[in-house]
C-alpha cells in the first residue's frame, strides 16, 4: 500500500464509450501525476498538477481529459478512445513538483480499448 | 531536465552484487539523483536519493563521483524478488522541473 489508490483496477471499453479514471492519495501531497505506460515501453508522462492547478500537459490528445478538485482526488475522463490508448494508466503524487520529490504510484488502471 | 542514459539490460545470478550505471553529464546544481523500481503490471516505486557522494538504506546504496556526471546503483545479494527495470531520474524541486522516466534497465535476476 503506497497511500495512492485507483479504481478501476481494469477497465474494457469500446471506442464510443465514455468513462473516467480515479485517482486519490491519503498522503497530504500537492502534486499528482497522470503516467501512460504502454507495453514494454517506458512511463509516458501525461498531465501534472501542482495545488489543483495544471502545470503540465505533455502533448496529450483531448480526448483525454483531467480533472482535480483537490489536492486529493485526480480523475482522467476518457472519450472516443483508440486501440492504441490499450495500456496500463498510472497516478502518482508527490509533495512538491519536481523530480527531487518521492512520487508515490498507485496500482494503475489497465484499459483495453477494442 | 539532464538527460540520463541506462544499459538497456543486465543479467546477474542469485546472490552477486548488482551495479547499475547511469550517465547524466548534464546535470545541474541543484539536481538530485533518484532510482526507482518497477515490476511487471506495478507503479515504479522509490528506492534511494542523493546528490553527492555515497548514500545507504536497507535496500540499495548509490554512489556519486565527486564531478556528479553519473552514478551507481549498488544492490547487495540480487534475489530473484530483484527482477524488475531500475529507473534513474536526475532533477530538482521546481514547478519548471520535468519528471522524465526513460527506458530504465531491466534487471534479470538467475537461479
Amino acid at each position: 500500500e503506497t497511500g495512492v489508490t485507483q479504481t478501476p483496477r481494469h477497465l474494457v471499453m469500446g471506442m464510443t464509450n465514455k468513462k473516467s479514471l480515479k485517482c486519490e492519495q491519503h498522503l497530504g501531497h500537492n502534486a499528482m501525476y497522470w503516467y501512460k505506460q504502454s507495453a514494454k515501453k517506458p512511463l509516458e508522462l501525461m498531465f501534472v498538477y501542482n495545488f489543483k492547478e495544471q502545470t503540465e500537459n505533455n502533448s496529450v490528445p483531448s480526448r483525454f481529459s483531467p480533472e482535480c478538485p483537490n489536492s486529493s482526488h485526480l480523475f482522467l475522463h476518457l472519450h472516443t478512445l483508440q486501440p492504441e490508448d490499450s495500456a496500463l494508466y498510472l497516478c502518482a503524487s508527490s509533495q512538491g513538483q519536481g523530480s527531487e520529490n518521492e512520487q508515490f504510484f498507485g496500482p494503475g488502471t489497465r484499459l483495453t480499448v477494442l | 531536465l539532464a538527460k540520463t542514459t541506462q544499459p538497456i539490460s543486465m543479467d546477474s545470478y542469485e546472490g552477486q552484487e548488482v551495479n547499475i550505471t547511469c550517465s547524466h553529464n548534464n546535470i545541474a546544481t541543484n539536481d538530485y539523483i533518484t532510482w526507482y523500481q518497477q515490476f511487471p503490471s506495478q507503479g515504479p516505486r522509490f528506492i534511494i536519493q542523493g546528490y553527492k557522494t555515497k548514500v545507504t538504506n536497507e535496500v540499495a546504496s548509490l554512489f556519486i563521483p565527486a564531478d556528479r556526471k553519473s552514478s551507481t546503483l549498488s544492490l547487495p545479494r540480487v534475489s530473484l524478488s530483484d527482477t524488475a527495470v531500475y529507473y534513474c531520474l536526475v532533477g530538482g524541486d521546481t514547478s519548471y522541473d520535468k519528471v522524465i522516466f526513460g527506458p530504465g534497465t531491466s534487471l534479470s535476476v538467475i537461479p
